[in-house]
């Protein structure tokens, strides 16, 4: 069974860092490009990064690029997004999921960026 | 950056009763176009890619038609786990990947 589990959200203060993980099972992680998607509270999904099989393409949507960094480690099954000058609007729900067309995602995991 | 608009933002519908979803897309996706499902406190869930392709294990009262920029998604048989919020994707040109606002399907 495939599964994906996110952890690391946590309530940081504006200008702060986090480290978000999604640990991968029941399949071949290594073959899959990832994505970040996250979702503020009470509002639709919005993509932020992808990363190829090989991390050797990684894209961020403009809101986040020069702040946030995506990386995977396939030893491990697993998927990294280092968040960087949090911003109260990167307050969300984020999930990682699988493929450009995401078959299989997270529950997901919160961050609250408030003071 | 394609936009993805999505109509009616709610739909009010009874059990049993088919529900007509529409995506509409800023300039053409061709046929790369998916739909997903979202309950609350949940991930969503695949239904269809390729615009009228169903996922594994999606029943067959979801169907996905259209191509260019006009999609539609049509649920023939209302279930009551079939209340839900549903999105459109597209990938025909990215980055960004994008979706659609949503629409929000409830019991009238």
């Amino acid at each position: 069974e495939v599964q994906l589990v996110e952890s690391g959200g946590a309530l940081v203060q504006p200008g702060g860092s986090l480290r978000l993980s999604c640990a991968a099972s029941g399949y071949s992680f290594s073959n899959y490009n990832m994505n970040w998607v996250r979702q503020a509270p009470g509002k639709g999904l919005e993509w932020i990064s992808f990363v190829s099989s090989s991390s050797s393409t990684v894209y961020y949507a403009d809101s986040v690029k020069g702040r946030f960094t995506v990386s995977r480690d396939n030893a491990k099954n697993s998927l990294y997004l280092q968040m960087d000058s949090l911003r109260d609007d990167d307050t969300a729900v984020y999930y990682c999921a699988r493929a450009v067309t995401p078959d299989f995602w997270g529950q997901g995991t919160l961050v609250t960026v408030s003071s | 950056e394609i936009v993805m608009t999505q109509s009616p933002a709610t739909l009010s519908v009874s059990p049993g009763e088919r529900a007509t979803l529409s995506c509409r897309a800023s300039q053409s996706v061709s046929n790369n176009l998916a739909w997903y499902q979202q309950k609350p406190g949940q991930g969503p869930r695949l239904l269809i890619y390729g615009a009228s392709t169903r996922a594994t294990g999606i029943p067959a009262r979801f169907s996905g038609s259209g191509s260019g920029t006009e999609f539609t998604l049509t649920i023939s048989s209302l279930q009551s786990e079939d209340f839900a919020v549903y999105y459109c994707q597209q990938y025909n040109n990215w980055p960004p990947l994008t979706f659609g606002g949503g629409t929000k399907v409830e019991i009238k």
